[in-house]
């Protein structure tokens, strides 16, 4: 089973285009993340949500709209996307509690914007 | 400058050899130390997790935190090439609204030769 997943895994879209990009986890977790990691493997956080509510918003384009349903789904809505959009999006999940501090990751979604 | 610097490498050893991660921090907020290792085309996982300064040890590998110098390290004996993958240092502050906020190196590309 995985705990982490996402869809799609690839994404090739024009720019100008508007896309979304899925993630669920079943591990239970509170806190759900994006993060981006560009080209050089750099990875950043985007967005933070627990219990469904907005905790970290790091700085973000607001083209970039994270909407999360119930615990345990966390997904990216992207507008207008850009050249500069082209990167591997990570979801991610944790649960809070004193040294439980793990963030579990999904495999990745690839985006390409030509 | 960047709160949390790591060589990219990329480092390349022979099999067996020990190997040695590094990161420096700028930000003394930072309390918890992670190491994820990624490899190509996944999503990073959680490899070793320290807690304040000190050591840890896992099998083959050591994580070692010495907060006075900002400086956190992996070390990996008896390296396998099963080991060659991206190595990425994280940190987090513990407490307040940090929330899992997660601030990683840049990762250092590692390849271990039979």
């Amino acid at each position: 089973d995985t705990a982490v997943s996402q869809t799609p895994k690839y994404l090739v879209t024009q720019m100008g285009n508007d896309k979304s990009i899925k993630c669920e986890q079943n591990l239970g977790h509170d806190t759900m993340y994006w993060y981006k990691q560009d080209s050089k493997k750099f990875l950043k956080i985007m967005f933070s949500y627990n219990n469904k509510e907005l905790i970290i918003n790091e700085t973000v384009p607001n083209r970039f709209s994270p909407k999360s349903p119930d615990k345990a789904h966390l997904n990216l809505h992207i507008n207008s996307l850009e050249l500069g959009d082209s990167a591997v999006y990570f979801c991610a999940s944790s649960q809070e509690l004193p040294s439980q501090e793990t963030q579990y990751f999904g495999p990745g979604t690839r985006l390409l914007v030509l | 400058q960047k709160e949390v610097e790591q060589d990219p490498g990329p480092l390349s050893v022979p099999e067996g050899a020990i190997v040695s991660l590094n990161c420096t921090y700028s930000n003394s907020a930072f309390q918890y130390f992670m190491w994820y290792r990624q490899y190509s085309r996944k999503g990073p996982e959680l490899l070793m997790y320290t807690y304040s300064s000190g050591n840890k040890e896992d099998g083959r590998f050591t994580a070692q935190v010495d907060k006075s110098s900002k400086y956190i390290s992996l070390f990996i004996r008896d390296s396998q090439p099963s080991d060659s993958a991206t190595y990425l240092c994280a940190m987090k502050r513990a407490g307040g609204t940090s929330y899992g906020k997660l601030t990683f190196g840049q990762g250092t590309i590692l390849t271990v030769h039979p």
